[in-house]
C-alpha cells in the first residue's frame, strides 16, 4: 500500500513566521506535489518535483519555496506566513499516471 | 479559459437515480484522463481513468471525447455512499504539471 504522510494534521501559526511542511511517501515514485485546497477554488498546484533536486514551478508558486533533498522527501515552505495562507495543503507523489495523496495539513495563519 | 471547467453542484439526486457530470479541459495536448473521488474532510482518491473508447466500472461509466475537449462520468443507480466530490484531471505526461477542476459536488439523499 502506497502511503503519503505529512508531517502535520493541523497547524497554527503567526503572521511572518517561517512555516515547514513535510511530506513523505514510502514507494520510490519520482514526482511529488504540493497543493492548496480553498473553498470554490479547488486544488491548485503550488510547486512539483519530478526527481530529486529538480523543481517546478505550478500555478501559485508565490510566497512559497520547496526542497526536495531526497527522492522520499517534498517540503514546502513558507518564508514568512501571511493570512492568506490560511488553507488546506496536501501533498502527493505520483506513479505513472495515479496521483497518491496525503491527509493534509490545515493551516492557519493568525 | 480555466484550464479545467467543472459544474460545482451541488447535484442533489435521490438513491437509485442515474446522474452525469461533464468536465471541459482547454488543453488539447492533455493524453490521459482520469476522474478522482474526494469525501468530505479527506483527501482525493482515484475513481477510475478515461480512455477514448470508453471505460466502465461498475456503475461507473466514464467517456471522453477528444474533438469536443470533454470528459464524463456517469453513475447509475446512485448509492448514498456515493456522496463526495468527483474531479476531474488531465494529465500530459511524466513530467508534466498536473491540474485538477475544482470538482462537482454529489450529495445522494434517501
Amino acid at each position: 500500500d502506497v502511503k503519503v504522510t505529512q508531517s502535520s494534521r493541523y497547524l497554527v501559526k503567526r503572521t511572518g513566521e517561517k512555516v515547514f511542511l513535510e511530506c513523505v511517501q514510502d514507494m520510490d515514485h519520482e514526482n511529488m506535489f504540493w497543493y492548496r485546497q480553498d473553498p470554490g477554488l479547488g486544488l491548485r498546484l503550488i510547486y512539483f518535483s519530478y526527481d530529486v533536486k529538480m523543481k517546478e514551478k505550478g500555478d501559485i508558486p508565490e510566497g512559497y519555496s520547496v526542497s526536495r533533498e531526497k527522492k522520499e522527501r517534498f517540503s514546502l515552505i513558507l518564508e514568512s506566513a501571511s493570512t492568506n495562507q490560511t488553507s488546506m495543503y496536501l501533498c502527493a507523489s505520483r506513479a505513472g499516471d495515479e496521483q497518491f495523496f496525503g491527509p493534509g495539513t490545515r493551516l492557519t495563519v493568525l | 479559459r480555466k484550464e479545467v471547467e467543472q459544474d460545482p453542484g451541488p447535484f442533489n439526486v435521490p438513491e437509485g437515480a442515474t446522474v452525469a457530470f461533464n468536465c471541459t479541459y482547454s488543453n488539447s495536448a492533455s493524453q490521459s484522463f482520469f476522474w478522482y473521488r474526494q469525501d468530505c474532510r479527506k483527501e482525493p482518491k482515484l475513481l477510475m481513468s478515461v480512455y477514448s473508447s470508453g471505460n466502465e466500472d461498475g456503475r461507473f461509466t466514464a467517456q471522453l471525447n477528444r474533438a469536443s475537449q470533454y470528459i464524463s462520468l456517469l453513475i447509475r443507480d446512485s448509492k448514498l455512499s456515493d456522496s463526495a466530490t468527483y474531479l476531474c484531471v488531465p494529465t500530459r505526461g511524466s513530467y508534466q504539471k498536473v491540474t485538477f477542476g475544482t470538482g462537482t459536488k454529489l450529495q445522494v439523499i434517501p
